[in-house]
């Protein structure tokens, strides 16, 4: 069964136009991360909640934006996405003081 | 900053043992995994080493770990066809094993 699950698998979106990610989890875990993979390239991460708490790494892009509206759900959005901004982007989950996390599928988007 | 390195390709034939590399730079790091990813899909976590530790296995899996050279590797014995995939080193600080810093990805390649 799924725990960490990605809609859509594949995103095209048009330049400049607002696009949205969603992530939902079963495992209850209260930390969500969002990771941007480009082409043969390591994941970087985006940003993290931490139950509530967001955390933006120091580089992610102000174009970048995330919701949490409730354990479950974590959403990334994406702004004015440009051409550079077509990746995967991939969704984990962790809880605190566990040593594994776990990802979903990815989302694989196209900026045309 | 942190800094993860791994070599780019490896090919093996069937039935023999693969051997990926990883280095790393910072002392701090308290875990350290192994992931898979296939062709368009997500991240799927192998197997995690933690920093006191200098080996660990797993089935067909060994890890060993040279804390004084910043030395990971991942044996995978037996290799198989359907071991052919991209494989990254990635290593965290954090409590939130998510939170991680990952290699560029080895890439494995499997002949029968």
């Amino acid at each position: 069964d799924a725990m960490v699950i990605q809609n859509p698998r594949y995103q095209v979106t048009q330049f400049g136009k607002p696009v949205t990610l969603s992530c939902s989890q079963t495992l209850n875990h209260n930390v969500m991360y969002w990771y941007q993979q480009k082409s043969s390239q390591a994941p970087k991460l985006l940003f993290h909640y931490y139950d509530k708490d967001f955390n933006n790494e120091a580089d992610t892009p102000d174009n970048f934006q995330s919701r949490r509206p409730n354990t479950s759900f974590c959403f990334l959005d994406i702004r004015s996405p440009g051409l550079g901004d077509a990746a995967m982007y991939l969704c984990a989950t962790s809880s605190t003081g566990r040593t594994e996390a776990f990802f979903g599928q990815g989302t694989r988007l196209t900026v045309v | 900053g942190e800094d993860v390195e791994q070599s780019l390709f490896l090919s093996v034939r069937e039935g023999d043992s693969s051997v990926i590399n990883c280095t790393y730079t910072d002392s701090s790091s308290t875990y350290l995994y192994w992931y898979k990813q296939e062709p368009g899909a997500g991240l799927q976590l192998l197997t995690y080493i933690f920093s006191n530790m200098d080996m660990k296995q797993d089935q067909r899996l060994t890890v060993l770990l040279n804390k004084k050279d910043k030395h990971l590797s991942l044996r995978i014995a037996d290799t198989q066809t359907g071991d052919s995939a991209i494989y990254f080193c990635a290593e965290s600080i954090d409590t939130n094993a998510g939170k991680s810093t990952f290699g560029d990805g080895t890439t494995l390649t499997v002949k029968p």
